[in-house]
């Protein structure tokens, strides 16, 4: 059962534009969301993150979106920049959970196009 | 500041074979977890270590086994080998408080022949 979702396996965005990565989820118990971004041979590298009690939160290009009642998010890259392609996951966790037990989705390639 | 260190970056076993990971937490940090991500998946959580205990534990067999260390760095084990073992093992740590996010490492590509 994949608690968390991102349908789209890839993205391709010319540079410039904006980068939209979309994600949701199923249980209604997750209360803190993660964007994750994971270059080749690398790990996974923390993006920005938005608790339950928000429905959106900036950093400098990237602003990620909460809709609760979706049980949707998703991440906004303005403008996008080729450094920016990367494999991005989207993860969740609850309080209850353990905060630190990350659920991912299965990822979205993005490719930048120049 | 180092960050999370993983070694070795590579490693390739037999079935029915054991296996230990290692992993040096970032600087400041006491928690460390492991997750382990097959090809074309998201990562999934293995356990969590804190204060040299297991605190948590996904959906992993008694097969996969860890250890924290004083230093807080950690170890995971795999023993029995299976060919479905094959992944990139992640080791993550944090500052073990709520909402604190976990930092990578670039893991441990397991392969198992």
């Amino acid at each position: 059962d994949q608690q968390v979702k991102q349908n789209s396996p890839s993205l391709s965005v010319q540079e410039g534009r904006i980068s939209i990565l979309n994600c949701d989820y199923t249980n209604s118990m997750f209360d803190y969301f993660l964007w994750y971004k994971k270059y080749p041979a690398e790990g996974p590298t923390f993006l920005i993150s938005i608790s339950s009690i928000k429905d959106k939160n900036e950093d400098g290009r990237f602003t990620v979106f909460l809709n609760k009642s979706a049980k949707h998010l998703s991440l906004h890259i303005v403008p996008s920049q080729p450094g920016d392609s990367a494999v991005y996951f989207c993860a969740a966790s609850a309080w209850d959970f353990g905060n630190e037990k990350l659920t991912f989705g299965t990822g979205t390639r993005l490719t930048i196009i120049p | 500041d180092a960050g999370v260190t993983q070694s070795p970056t590579h490693l390739i076993k037999t079935r029915g074979q054991q296996v230990t990971l290692r992993c040096s937490p970032k600087s400041g940090h006491d928690t460390v977890s492991w997750y382990q991500q097959a090809l074309g998946q998201g990562p999934q959580f293995i356990f969590q270590y804190y204060e040299e205990e297991e605190r948590q534990r996904g959906n992993f067999p008694d097969r996969f086994s860890g250890h924290q260390f004083p230093n807080y760095s950690s170890e995971l084990n795999v023993n029995a080998l299976l060919l479905g073992d094959s992944a990139l093992y992640l080791c993550a740590s944090s500052l073990g408080r709520a909402n604190s996010p976990l930092h990578f490492g670039n893991g441990t590509r397991l392969t198992v022949t």
